[in-house]
């Protein structure tokens, strides 16, 4: 099955500034990779996906790059504000099923 | 759109008794639902995968006659707990595929936390 790995496990960053999170998975054949946002005791919340065909997707201060050779992914979050601290999951997707990284706690320092 | 609830959003039961939670899409229907598990500061893990219609498939070391799941709709799926124990404490949430041809995206609820005293 998929394996994903996730660092860092926990990132603080000042406000205003980027904050990269990457992920490597296992498995070629995976071919959609979302992340997701979870607040304390909330479900996660998609904000942003790539797939396989693309190599990079942006959204306003959110972006993702994906390297398929490789199989690593990346999440970028420029102009970080207070409310992006939360836990974010990378994930990959192989034949419709979800493998979540180990989660980034991020921090944001005002 | 793409809204995904869940009943209840927490629950506190006693140790061998059952306990259902409903995961509902609310604007859209979805032939596949999912089921994950989390446990605090960790990843979450995919349990079952839910087919309107059809048995769930559940992952390996998941107890199927435990964690009993029913995808009666194409806007509702639940999962029993029965005979609960103080380790199935968790949080429990489900996830929905829209099932539009070629996209996977999930769409989670917010989650139940559930406790077993």
């Amino acid at each position: 099955g998929e394996n994903v790995e996730q660092h860092p496990s926990t990132l603080s960053v000042q406000e205003g500034d980027s904050a990269v999170i990457k992920c490597t998975y296992s498995d070629s054949a995976s071919n959609y990779f979302p992340w997701y946002k979870q607040e304390l005791g909330k479900g996660p919340q998609l904000i942003i996906d790539i797939r396989s065909n693309v190599g990079e997707k942006k959204d306003q201060r959110i972006a993702v790059t994906l390297n398929k050779t490789a199989k690593h992914f990346s999440l970028h979050i420029t102009e970080t504000q207070p409310e992006d601290s939360a836990v974010y999951f990378c994930a990959a997707t192989l034949n419709e099923k979800l493998t979540f990284g180990t989660g980034t706690r991020l921090t944001i320092i005002p | 759109g793409a809204v995904v609830s869940q009943h209840p959003s927490r629950v506190i039961c006693k140790s061998g008794t059952s306990v259902k939670i409903e995961c509902r899409s609310l604007d859209f229907q979805a032939t596949t639902m999912f089921w994950y598990r989390q446990f605090p500061k960790q990843s979450l893990m995919l349990m079952a995968t839910s087919n309107e219609g059809s048995k769930a498939t559940y992952e390996q070391g998941v107890e199927k006659d435990k964690f009993l799941i029913n995808h009666a709709s194409l806007t509702l799926s639940t999962l029993t707990v029965t005979s609960a124990h103080p380790e199935d404490s968790s949080f429990y949430i489900c996830s929905a595929n829209p099932g539009t041809s070629g996209t996977y995206e999930q769409y989670f609820g917010p989650g139940t936390r559930l406790t077993v005293t």
